[in-house]
């Protein structure tokens, strides 16, 4: 079956400007996870969905970012007045329902996104 | 807060060869231990996980061995091919719950 899908796969923007990164969870899935990925790094965890609410917003790094997911499928990823610090592969995963511990995480492709 | 290094940053073995990734962490409440490999231009996959309660795991040519007294962990791949050149990480999670924390990551090169 489809995996998890991530749109666009790539995104330039200019300092200053807004975007939006979307991610297609796999049918089913409940939970859902934003992560953000920088160059040589382990991926580091933004925010989880369990359903349409965000359960863990904690790993946001302020409040220039936004998800949301509002019908407990597809999640938008939203960023304000981008910095060049922004600068990262974002990455999207999800997990089937019950959420718990021992879930595994299941990742799209991501989307890299550069800000000029 | 929690806190999980890995090592090496780069492994380079010859085809055949086994691969042996470390990863120390700080929480004592982590109960799970994925690991996960990343080629490139690729988002993470699962390739092999290990819970608190059990101390090796084995699949195929990979396996995992978990010390949580020493709170560390090790992914070995035996019998290297090429295909297994990529990134690994491993990761565990934080308080006991969903959120993983992640190693910087293990670029492995397997030599023809």
């Amino acid at each position: 079956g489809a995996g998890v899908s991530q749109t666009p796969s790539n995104k330039v923007t200019e300092k200053g400007k807004y975007v939006e990164l979307r991610c297609d969870p796999i049918s089913g899935h409940t939970a859902l996870y934003w992560y953000r990925q920088s160059l040589g790094q382990g991926p580091e965890f933004l925010i989880y969905f369990q359903g349409t609410g965000a359960a863990d917003d904690s790993g946001l790094p302020n409040d220039r970012f936004f998800a949301v997911r509002p019908e407990g499928s597809v999640s938008t990823l939203k960023i304000q007045r981008t910095e060049r610090g922004d600068s990262a592969v974002y990455l999207c995963a999800s997990s089937p329902y019950p959420g718990g511990t021992y879930n595994e995480q299941f990742f799209g492709p991501g989307t890299r996104l550069t800000v000029l | 807060g929690e806190n999980v290094e890995q090592h090496p940053s780069t492994l380079s073995v010859q085809e055949g060869d086994s691969a042996v990734i470390k990863c120390t962490y700080s929480d004592s409440a982590s109960n799970y231990f994925p690991w996960y490999k990343q080629e490139l231009g690729k988002g993470p996959q699962l390739i092999i996980d290990i819970r608190s309660n059990v101390g090796e795991k084995k699949d195929q040519r990979i396996a995992v061995t978990l010390n949580k007294t020493a709170k560390h962990f090790s992914l070995h791949i035996t019998e290297t091919q090429p295909e297994d050149s990529a990134v690994y990480f491993c990761a565990t999670n934080r308080d006991s719950n969903y959120q993983l924390i992640w190693g910087a990551g293990t670029k492995l090169i397997i030599k023809p």
